[in-house]
């Protein structure tokens, strides 16, 4: 049973264009995160969530906006895409902040 | 900002080696975590360590927590090919008051080959 997920996988779309990612988990969590990794594989939070409630906001432009609907499930809607958004987003889930964190199988976004 | 230096950034080595891995900060953490990434996949946790000086065994994998809560290492002893992957060490900075967010180092890429 997949535990965390995340859809789409792969993600390609132009510059300017408005895309969504979604993640849900499984594990009863009741708190989520999104991460972004760059091309050198370095790992930044971007968002953290707590029963629904927004707990980290990192300095991310604010054409990312996170949103979750419920404690099982976090989206990341991103408007106007362009180039330096090209990375791979984690999604990942804790139980508590102070617990580990398990991550989603990522969703690769290319802007062409 | 804190900050954790992994070195080596690479390592290729050949079956049945010894090798170590390590993680650096002038920055205390409260836990410090290592995981394993292979591609197309996300991190998956190794092991935790939350106590200065700790040590802890996964079958060939050993990881140690400084006594100053600044640094951690991972010894992979009698690598295999199945070791291969990215190793990430992650820190926790003060448990209750950063809200879950972790400081990620930058990897290291482990390739073993037969």
């Amino acid at each position: 049973d997949t535990a965390v997920s995340q859809t789409p996988k792969y993600l390609v779309t132009q510059m300017g264009n408005d895309k969504s990612i979604k993640c849900e988990q499984n594990l009863g969590h009741d708190t989520m995160y999104w991460y972004k990794q760059d091309s050198k594989k370095f790992l930044k939070i971007m968002f953290s969530y707590n029963n629904k409630e927004l707990i980290i906001n990192e300095t991310v432009p604010n054409r990312f906006s996170p949103k979750s609907p419920d404690k099982a499930h976090l989206n990341l809607h991103i408007n106007s895409l362009e180039l330096g958004d090209s990375a791979v987003y984690f999604c990942a889930s804790s139980q508590g902040t102070d617990y580990e964190q398990y991550f989603g199988p990522g969703t690769r976004l290319t802007v062409t | 900002t804190q900050l954790l230096e992994q070195s080596p950034q690479f390592l290729s080595i050949q079956e049945g080696e010894n090798l170590t891995v390590y993680c650096n900060s002038s920055s205390v953490f409260s836990s410090l975590q290592w995981y394993r990434q292979e591609p197309g996949e996300g991190p998956v946790l190794l092991v935790t360590v939350v106590t200065g000086g700790e040590v802890k065994k996964l079958k060939r994998l050993t990881f140690q927590f400084g006594d100053a809560r600044k640094d951690s290492s991972l010894h992979i002893t009698a690598a295999q090919p199945g070791d291969t992957g990215l190793y990430l060490c992650a820190g926790e900075a003060d448990r209750g008051s950063t809200l879950g967010r972790l400081y990620f180092g930058r990897g290291t890429q482990l390739t073993v080959w037969p």
